[in-house]
């Protein structure tokens, strides 16, 4: 099946400094990856949907500054947290729609992040 | 985005099947029907999805009623690695939609010895 990674899969960093997550879709193209948070016991939030070669579309209250995402290939996308702040502090999960079955979302394992 | 409505928390033991109903009331005509399972500090892994009447995979399947206002995942004789989070989307995945999907509070399906 199509696998999805993630690189870190976790990472610890100080305050105001900036993390990045990339995402890769390993056996399948995608036209597609979304980011997710998912803090503590709650479900996943949707932060923005990332299209190869255009700009990401962000979900209300996602701060398109602070979140920076880029998605230069049809198998790779990077979520840069910029100025990280504990509250930043979460697991943050990718996902890759596969371009040539639009019905199924591939998720990746994600990347727990802690700024101190 | 049709909402969803799941029960938050559900326990079971080993060996019993269990079934785990969705509402989804404003269901579009297009929009299929997805479960996924969640493991802590897993990303979710996609159970099965379906439009109408009945899905089975080897995993599980899935009932949705003529009205497809509601479904129900069902999980033949769980075990106890069966305990996790479930989620149930409604979505538009097809055409010109971006796929975006928005996440439920899912149910916890807690599976005792």
């Amino acid at each position: 099946g199509a696998v999805v990674s993630q690189h870190p899969s976790w990472v610890i960093c100080k305050s105001g400094t900036s993390v990045k997550i990339e995402c890769r879709s390993l056996d399948f193209q995608a036209t597609t990856m979304f980011w997710y948070r998912q803090f503590p016991k709650q479900s996943l939030m949707l932060m923005a949907t990332s299209n190869e070669g255009s700009k990401a579309t962000y979900e209300q209250g996602v701060e398109k500054d602070k979140f920076l995402i880029n998605h230069a290939s049809l198998t790779l996308s990077t979520l840069t947290v910029t100025s990280a702040h504990p509250e930043d502090s979460s697991f943050y999960i990718c996902s890759a729609r596969w371009s040539g079955n639009r019905l199924e979302q591939y998720f990746g394992p994600g990347t727990r992040l802690t700024v101190t | 985005l049709a909402k969803t409505t799941q029960p938050i928390s559900m326990d079971s033991y080993e060996g019993q099947e269990v079934n785990i109903t969705c509402s989804h009331n404003n269901i579009a005509t297009n929009d299929y029907i997805t479960w996924y399972q969640q493991f802590p500090s897993q990303g979710p892994r996609f159970i099965i999805q379906g439009y109408k009447t009945k899905v089975t995979n080897e995993v599980a399947s899935l009932f949705i009623p003529a009205d497809r206002k509601s479904s129900t995942l069902s999980l033949p004789r769980v075990s106890l690695s069966d305990t996790a989070v479930y989620y149930c989307l409604v979505g538009l995945l097809v055409s010109s939609n971006t796929g975006k999907l928005i996440f439920g509070q899912g149910t916890t399906l807690q599976v005792k010895p």
